[in-house]
Order: structure tokens, then sequence, then C-alpha cells
């Protein structure tokens, strides 16, 4: 079975642009979530959703950041503008509505 | 406010030893604990886990402990091999908390030959 899908693996770009990070879930998976991890604060987790809604965002550090979840196999995380401080590994997670969560490779984000 | 707490953030084994990694925790709400194992440049990997209605749970070489009074788990690698050298979370949910994992820092666990 297939994993869970981010891309891009690795995402270069300078302060003030658009970032969007993607997710394709565990196919029956129901819960989808949003990681960011950093040397300062380990994995924190940003935003949740179960079947597609926004369960809870408290994690989201700022109105620069989104994240939606059109359909059962698809999320998107975005950044706009972007900043320095948003360099971090983002990990995106899911679940059949109860733990574990199953993990992708992340997306490694660096903001010049 | 650290709500999981892996506080060594490096362990040191010889192969074929046991490994012991710790976790405490101060949410009495947590009632569900696992661990993950990470290797660098991959996702956090699930490993074992523990409901508090137990205070065991085995998987192979792999043993979780858990102390409800003490708020303390502990994950118990016997034995020790080299490619169990990798980075691991403790994390836990509960009640209240929806589907939410709270995560330790980890620990960088080598297994030196």
């Amino acid at each position: 079975d297939a994993g869970v899908i981010q891309s891009p693996r690795h995402e270069v770009t300078e302060m003030g642009q658009e970032v969007t990070l993607r997710c394709k879930p565990i196919s029956g998976h129901n819960s989808l979530f949003w990681y960011r991890q950093t040397m300062m604060r380990g994995l924190e987790l940003l935003i949740y959703f179960n079947n597609n809604v926004p369960i809870d965002d408290s994690g989201m550090p700022e109105d620069r950041f989104s994240a939606k979840m059109p359909n059962a196999s698809f999320s998107t995380l975005k950044i706009q503008p972007s900043e320095p401080r948003d360099s971090a590994v983002y990990f995106c997670a899911s679940s059949r509505g109860h733990p574990p969560q199953h993990f992708g490779d992340g997306t490694r984000l660096s903001i010049l | 406010d650290q709500q999981v707490k892996q506080n060594s953030p490096s362990l040191s084994v010889q192969e074929g030893r046991i490994s012991i990694l710790n976790c405490d925790y101060t949410n009495s709400m947590f009632d569900y604990f696992l661990w993950y194992k990470k290797y660098p440049a991959e996702g956090p990997t699930f490993l074992i886990s523990i409901s508090s209605i137990k205070d065991k749970n085995e998987d192979g070489r792999f043993t979780v402990f858990l102390n409800k009074s003490a708020k303390h788990l502990s994950l118990h690698i016997v034995p020790s091999q080299p490619g169990d050298s990798a980075v691991y979370f403790c994390a836990a949910s509960g009640t209240g908390g929806g589907n939410k994992l709270t995560f330790g820092t980890g620990t960088q666990l080598k297994v030196e030959l």
C-alpha cells in the first residue's frame, strides 16, 4: 500500500514568496495532520482535519499560514508571505480516526 | 508547556545490550501512548503503543512499560542492533484531545558495534 505522499521533498525560495506544500493521505484514512519540526520546538501539530473538515487549527502560527482539504485524497498547506523563520521540515500524517498516525517523508523548506 | 518530556537528548549503547528510552508526561488526561522511530530524511514510523489500561506491551525486541502513578513510560529494546540507531519520539493522546498526538522532543539512540 502507498504511504502518505508529500511534495515537494525540498523547497528553497526567497522571503516574501508564496509556498504551497502538498499531501496525499493513505487511502481510507479520514484524519489528516500537518506538523512542523524545528530544532527549537521539536514536532508540533499545526492543524488537523477529520473527514475533510478542520477540527483544530490552534497550532497554526500566524495568519500567513493556511491549510485546505478539498477532498479525502488531497491537502495543502500554504504560507503567504513566507519568512526565514518558517524554515523547517513540514510533515503530513494520516490515520483512520484514531492513533497511530502514519507520516510522510516531509518537505524540507528553506526560506532565504 | 511541554506536556510530554524526553529528558535525554541522546543515548549510546553497545550492540547486543539493552537500550532504555524514557518519557514523562504531565497531562492526566492522556490515556494512550506511542513510540515512533525516525531515520534522517524520513518521516517518523510507528513502532509500538500502549493503552493506559495496561502496564506493559511487547512486540518482538521492543517492550513499552507504563507507570501511570509516576506518569512515566519507557521503551526497552533487547537486544539492540545497529539498525536501531535513530531518533525515538514518545507521543501521547487522550480523551478530550480528539485524534491529536502530543510529541516529546526525541532521543537520539546510537547503537555501537
